[in-house]
């Protein structure tokens, strides 16, 4: 059974702060691997994809992956209140595995 | 550029009736999924196609759940007859191909009462 595994929250985060959030995944075979922000009664919204070990930056993101140890974290950086949602990962080997996500609170 | 379409946005139907999803993909994008989502829990795959096959429909409730993509592009998911446990939010999404991002649609939420 492929799994993605994501600490379910809340996490709770002052504002202008580092936001961590983790996620480890069983497929040793994965290839790609996606951060979604989901904000209530909103469809998933795409805002990091990275595809080799190492650290990827866009912004105040900055996604970084592990293949060894199995794991992708996000840190969003000088944090904000509209950071607040909850954060989906997904990993894909010839299919996309979800976890259940993150809820993210960012306290003003 | 036009992102994912699906209609209607809301449905609230009664028990036992049956119900239909459209959705339209992103230009160009091979791959359309349609997923399930409850409060609290990710996406779970009903059917993911390429072009027009149906290449992982394992989870789809197949005595009362249908879907089709005719032509590869635009698809309909069906529910009939429905029941109380199916209310939740039906997201199509699609991407260029099966191991890149996948971009969604606005979703239909669906009660069923």
């Amino acid at each position: 059974q492929k799994e993605v595994e994501q600490n379910s929250g809340p996490l709770s985060v002052p504002e202008g702060a580092i936001a961590s959030l983790n996620c480890t995944y069983s497929d040793r075979g994965s290839q790609s691997f996606f951060w979604y922000r989901q904000y209530s009664g909103k469809s998933p919204e795409l805002i990091m994809s990275i595809y080799s070990n190492g650290d990827k930056e866009d912004g105040r993101f900055t996604a970084q992956l592990n293949k060894a140890s199995q794991y992708v974290s996000l840190l969003i950086r000088d944090s904000q209140p509209s950071d607040s949602a909850t954060y989906l990962c997904a990993v894909n080997n010839y299919q996309l595995i979800w976890g259940a996500g993150t809820k993210l609170i960012i306290k003003p | 550029e036009a992102g994912v379409v699906q209609s209607p946005r809301y449905k609230i139907i009664e028990k036992k009736q049956p119900v239909a999803f459209w959705c339209n993909p992103i230009s160009g994008h091979n791959t359309l999924y349609w997923y399930r989502q409850n409060l609290g829990q990710g996406p779970e795959l009903l059917i993911r196609y390429e072009n027009e096959e149906a290449v992982d429909d394992s989870q789809l409730p197949k005595d009362r759940f249908s879907a089709e993509r005719l032509k590869g592009v635009d698809s309909t998911l069906k529910i009939q007859p429905a029941e109380l446990g199916d209310s939740a939010v039906y997201l199509c999404a699609s991407s260029p191909r099966g191991d890149t991002e996948a971009f969604f649609g606005q979703g239909t939420r669906l009660t069923v009462v």
